[in-house]
């Protein structure tokens, strides 16, 4: 059964620090992958979506990696703000209409 | 505006009084799914939809019932809530679930069941 795994649960870093969000998966048979931020009180927004095909994918100070063969994913924020203080969420597409969640890392930037 | 819309987006009711949980988007998706966010469990899949008529379970489904009569409409029924029912409740679409589209967010309902 895919289980995804998100580490650290929390983070803290002061402004202007590049970070790196680590995302893994038991099961390499993904579909995608795709980022989210949860804010409070709010739903998810959609960051970026990988496919199983691609290794990365880039927008803006954002960008993630993906290595099917280890199960893992990487989100790196450049330069960071305290703007991007919110909960990252990864998710793994594993049929064609069944996603998996992890628990997500909280990030607080200290400005 | 695109986005997904979910009604009430607060509701504290009791054991066993039914309670539907709206779901709309504008986007014309072809795909709609309910998710529950419990602390220390992330999200789970409750049902989704691949189209009109057409509902599946997710990895979570016992309490819920679905209807997909209308593409722009999904909405979530809980016949007779428990407390474990409790938890924050997120409805999503996308154009295709069997693609390569990101999933779109409402902002959720927090349902207490007392």
């Amino acid at each position: 059964k895919q289980e995804v795994t998100q580490i650290p649960a929390a983070l803290s870093v002061p402004e202007g620090e590049n970070l790196v969000l680590n995302c893994s998966f038991t099961d390499s048979a993904i579909y995608n992958l795709q980022w989210f931020r949860q804010d409070p009180g709010k739903g998810l927004t959609s960051l970026l979506l990988i496919q199983s095909s691609q290794r990365e994918q880039t927008s803006g100070r954002l960008n993630a990696s993906l290595d099917k063969s280890s199960g893992r994913s990487t989100l790196y924020i450049a330069a960071s703000q305290p703007g991007d203080s919110a909960t990252y969420l990864c998710a793994v597409r594993v049929a064609a209409y069944k996603y998996i969640f992890g628990t997500g890392t909280r990030l607080k930037v200290l400005a | 505006e695109a986005q997904v819309t979910q009604n009430p987006r607060y509701l504290i009711t009791v054991t066993g009084k039914k309670l539907t949980v709206t779901c709309s988007q504008n986007m014309n998706h072809e795909y709609m799914s309910w998710y529950r966010q419990d602390p220390g469990l992330g999200l789970r899949q409750i049902y989704y939809s691949m189209n009109v008529e057409v509902t599946d379970k997710g990895d979570v489904p016992e309490g819920y019932k679905v209807s997909r009569k209308e593409k722009r409409n999904f909405p979530l029924i809980l016949e007779s809530p428990s407390p474990n029912q409790t938890s924050l409740y997120f409805c999503a679409s996308s154009l295709s679930g069997g693609g390569n589209q990101p999933q779109h967010f409402g902002d959720g309902t927090r349902l207490s069941i007392l």
